[in-house]
């Protein structure tokens, strides 16, 4: 999607090797987010960030970190993969104010734990 | 803790036929509610539900919120095989750092047969 960027697009790790995905974004937006989307899940969120070095944890955080140390840039980090975070990672951007907060999504990344 | 709840699960429906997706939510400090199309890669907006009763259109697909019941539903009329995708509810709260946090519904697989 335009102005927003994940990447890697696809990667296979091994249990217990740490893992770090990236998110990039052009837009100058605020506010940005990690999810999770599992079948029968819908997508759930694991850490957002209000602003450079604001960040805090979403409902399924356990086993995950981030940081942003740039308006641009949020991390996405696996400290120690296990096979229960094999799914599809999506990043999310929203401005920060105005009545259209909707997010715009990263194209995802699907991580594969074996 | 935040709830939001679709249904049907999964619905499958041949060209032309009418069908009707359903959101419910428990959340604290509601602000919007969120529709979301997602098709091979990332979720796309449909629309964002401030007040009640007022339907927002797009085409063939509508939909409405009701604050008081706490539900929301999507339609789309003379249903086409482009819209087979799963469709994604979200609420999105006010206040403070929970500002632009969504927490989304399971989805709902709609599949359209020619």
């Amino acid at each position: 999607d335009a102005g927003i960027t994940q990447s890697p697009r696809h990667k296979v790790t091994e249990t217990g090797t740490p893992v770090t995905l990236r998110c990039h974004q052009t837009e100058n937006h605020r506010y940005m987010y990690w999810y999770r989307q599992d079948p029968g899940h819908g997508l759930r969120l694991i850490h957002y960030s209000y602003g450079v070095k604001d960040t805090d944890k979403g409902e399924v955080s356990d086993g995950y970190s981030v940081s942003r140390s740039k308006t641009e840039d949020f991390l996405l980090t696996l400290e120690s993969a296990t096979s229960s975070q094999t799914s599809v990672y999506f990043c999310a951007i929203s401005e920060s104010s105005g009545p259209n907060y909707g997010y715009t999504f990263g194209s995802g990344t699907r991580l594969t734990v074996v | 803790e935040d709830k939001v709840v679709q249904s049907p699960l999964s619905l499958v429906v041949h060209e032309g036929d009418t069908v009707t997706l359903n959101c419910s939510y428990e959340v604290t400090n509601f602000r919007s509610l969120l529709w979301y199309k997602q098709e091979k890669k990332a979720p796309t907006f449909l629309f964002m539900l401030t007040s009640s009763g007022i339907e927002k259109k797009s085409g063939r697909l509508s939909s409405i919120l009701d604050k008081k019941e706490l539900f929301s539903i999507l339609n789309i009329t003379a249903t086409q095989t482009g819209d087979s995708a799963i469709y994604l509810c979200a609420v999105g709260k006010a206040g403070g750092t929970s500002y632009g946090k969504l927490t989304f519904g399971q989805g709902t697989i709609l599949t359209v047969h020619p």
